[in-house]
């Protein structure tokens, strides 16, 4: 069985940094290209960052590209988002996300980011 | 591509079938002849869960009431009979080209 699990939300001021965790198992990790999704309070859904299974490509959307970085430790399994300079803008529920075939077949239970004074 | 849904509020009546309609602003049929349109459901509180890949492909587990078509441009969720589980938002969403964009989510509730 698949499973995603984040860990290391929470509340931070802005201009802080924040370090998410997605301990990923059931499936041959370093085989799949992982995503991180958000959906900001009440809203929609929005692309973050990927990366392939390998590791050596990563792509960012314009809305974090500088100050987020998505990385990933095959032999631990692990999926990684590295927040800096966060914004009111950057609160959200992050969930760690499979991609498979320009799909996203499983998701994680999703961790809630706050930014705020 | 920027992905648009119709309605974005949907009350329906139990038993009674649903329709949800996701277009694209770019026609979603990739270079390879595929065409990748997802359907999720998310249900209140929980994350998303996927039903639909590849316009009308559904995951295991996921009831036959739930079916995916269209082609293109335009695409289409529908619920045969809508039972009392199946409240929540559904987003579509399109991997065809780069990022991978979401409609603004459907919200199904009982009337």
């Amino acid at each position: 069985e698949v499973q995603l699990l984040e860990s290391g939300g929470g509340l931070v001021e802005p201009g802080g940094s924040l370090r998410l965790s997605c301990a990923a198992s059931g499936f041959i990790f370093s085989h799949y290209d992982m995503r991180w999704v958000r959906q900001a309070p009440g809203k929609g859904l929005e692309w973050v960052s990927g990366i392939s299974g390998s590791g050596d490509k990563t792509d960012h959307a314009d809305s974090v590209k500088g100050r987020f970085t998505i990385s990933r430790d095959n032999s631990k399994n692990t999926l990684y988002m590295q927040m800096n300079s966060l914004r009111a803008e950057d609160t959200a529920v992050y969930y760690c996300v499979k991609d498979f075939d320009y799909s996203l077949d499983y998701w994680g239970q999703g961790v809630l980011v706050t930014v705020s004074s | 591509a920027v992905m648009t849904q119709s309605p974005l509020s949907l009350p329906v009546t139990l038993g009674q079938p649903a329709s949800i309609s996701c277009r694209s602003s770019h026609s979603l049929v990739h270079s390879n002849g595929n065409t990748y349109l997802t359907w999720f459901q998310q249900r209140p509180g929980q994350s998303p869960r996927r039903l639909i890949y590849k316009v009308s492909n559904r995951d295991s587990g996921v009831p036959d009431r739930f079916s995916g078509s269209g082609s293109g441009t335009d695409f289409t969720l529908k619920i045969s009979r809508v039972e009392a589980e199946d409240v929540g938002v559904y987003h579509c969403m399109q991997g065809t080209h780069w990022p991978f964009t979401f409609g603004p989510g459907t919200k199904v509730d009982i009337k």
